[in-house]
């Protein structure tokens, strides 16, 4: 069974860094991009970024880009979120997901809120 | 950087009913994918490939379109139906639509 556990989320004063991770079981987690989305509280889905299968790809999302850093560690089955000068605007809950063609895998999100 | 706009943002029907959600894209996209996501869940993919149904997704669910525009269409609105259901466009970035809320009259 496919398993994406989010963690080190919480409650982070504005400016301040976090790291999020992402533990993956039940694939082949070497083989496959992975993604970072998420969801302000009763707001949509926003893609946050992604990462190819041997880091040789990555982009962000124009909301985040120069501020969060994603990256990954394969032999750990891990996907990370490095988040620095944290805003207000970046409360929400935040999703690892692997999006293939036919198939998508989503944790069940860890929070991160952004205030003093 | 493309937009997904979505419509309507709020609709009701009722048991039996035809449903049609729409998404329009600010430039051509080569397919669309579709996700529901229930309160307090995960989205799900439902629909990738524009016209694919996700497996376990009930046959009374088909997408459409081309280009610019495309449609997730339910043929007999069931009450297992209400949710939010979103657009989304990849492939180097990715774009969600903004959602069509789904609710049962």
């Amino acid at each position: 069974e496919v398993q994406l556990v989010e963690s080190g989320g919480g409650l982070v004063q504005p400016g301040r860094s976090l790291k999020l991770s992402c533990l993956a079981s039940g694939f082949t987690f070497s083989n496959y991009g992975m993604n970072w989305i998420r969801q302000a509280p009763g707001k949509g889905l926003e893609w946050v970024a992604s990462i190819s299968s041997s880091s040789s790809y990555i982009y962000y999302a124009d909301t985040v880009k120069g501020r969060f850093t994603i990256s990954r560690d394969n032999a750990k089955n891990t996907l990370y979120l490095q988040m620095t000068s944290l805003r207000s605007e970046d409360t929400a809950l935040y999703y690892c997901a692997s999006l293939n063609y036919g198939s998508s895998y989503w944790g069940q999100g860890v929070m991160v809120t952004v205030s003093s | 950087d493309i937009v997904l706009t979505q419509s309507p943002t709020t609709m009701a029907a009722s048991p039996g009913e035809k449903v049609t959600l729409t998404c329009r894209a600010s430039s051509s996209v080569s397919y669309m994918n579709w996700y529901q996501q229930k309160p307090g869940a995960s989205p799900k993919l439902w629909i990738y490939g524009t016209s694919k149904l996700a497996s376990g997704v009930p046959n009374r669910f088909s997408g459409s379109g081309s280009g610019t525009s495309y449609s997730l269409i339910i043929s007999s609105m069931e009450t297992e139906d209400i949710a939010t259901y979103y657009c989304q466009q990849c492939c180097s970035t990715l774009t969600f639509g903004s959602g069509t809320k789904l609710e049962i009259k």
